[in-house]
């Protein structure tokens, strides 16, 4: 039985090149969420994906965050031009019901 | 590897009372936090401690770190419906490790 999983499970990159976060979500699950907890602070929501619904994004911080889910399975997150406030961890959770299982979480670090 | 148990697990009230739900670290914590979970939303943070003996207030939600930086209760004072949900604890990993970890969290009724 596989939980959620994310790659990469770290990331270094340069200021203002692009990242993509990747979270394969338990099979079955509808609901897929993106949160990042940055240093020192709590989870802050980003978006939030259930079947073929419209997503919720209000959680994302700018224009530069933009998130996609094909159906009910992996789920893309993706950071254009990063900056360095944008260094943090990216979780991913999903679920069926009311619990949300989260997975290891994707280390991003801008320099 | 460090691990979160809440207790209890579910809790069903009458609105108006007191309640308290716990959280146990199996090491110390370095950073603990308390979220609020709705079905179809998002966690809600609801606030971080950090030192022991620390405790902090939102609202009628208070919430407190023991002096060994082990234990962490979250004390709502006069529930209402609007407190209906999951509360979840979640703690950053030990230094060095670069995991965020989870209780399985307190799944919370209020009786009107």
């Amino acid at each position: 039985g596989a939980g959620v999983s994310q790659s990469p499970s770290n990331k270094v990159t340069e200021k203002g090149k692009d990242v993509e976060l990747r979270c394969d979500p338990i099979s079955g699950h509808t609901a897929l969420y993106w949160y990042r907890q940055r240093l020192g602070q709590g989870l802050e929501f980003l978006i939030y994906f259930q079947g073929n619904s419209a997503p919720d994004k209000s959680g994302l911080p700018s224009d530069r965050f933009s998130a996609e889910r094909t159906g009910e399975s992996v789920s893309t997150l993706t950071i254009q031009r990063t900056q360095q406030e944008d260094s943090a961890v990216y979780l991913c959770a999903s679920s069926l019901g009311t619990t949300q299982y989260f997975g290891p979480g994707t280390r991003l670090l801008v320099l | 590897s460090q691990e979160l148990e809440q207790s209890p697990q579910s809790l069903i009230v009458q609105e108006g009372k007191n309640l308290t739900i716990n959280c146990t670290s199996s090491k110390t914590l370095y950073g603990l936090y308390w979220y609020k979970q709705k079905y179809g939303e998002g966690l809600i943070f609801l606030m971080m401690l950090q030192k022991g003996g620390e405790e902090k207030s939102h609202e009628k939600i208070t919430a407190k770190l023991d002096e060994k930086k082990q234990q962490s209760s979250l004390h709502i004072t006069a529930s209402q419906p609007s407190h209906a949900g999951i509360y979840l604890c979640g703690a950053d990993g030990n230094l060095g490790d670069d995991k965020i970890i989870f209780g399985k969290g307190t799944r919370l009724h209020i009786l009107p």
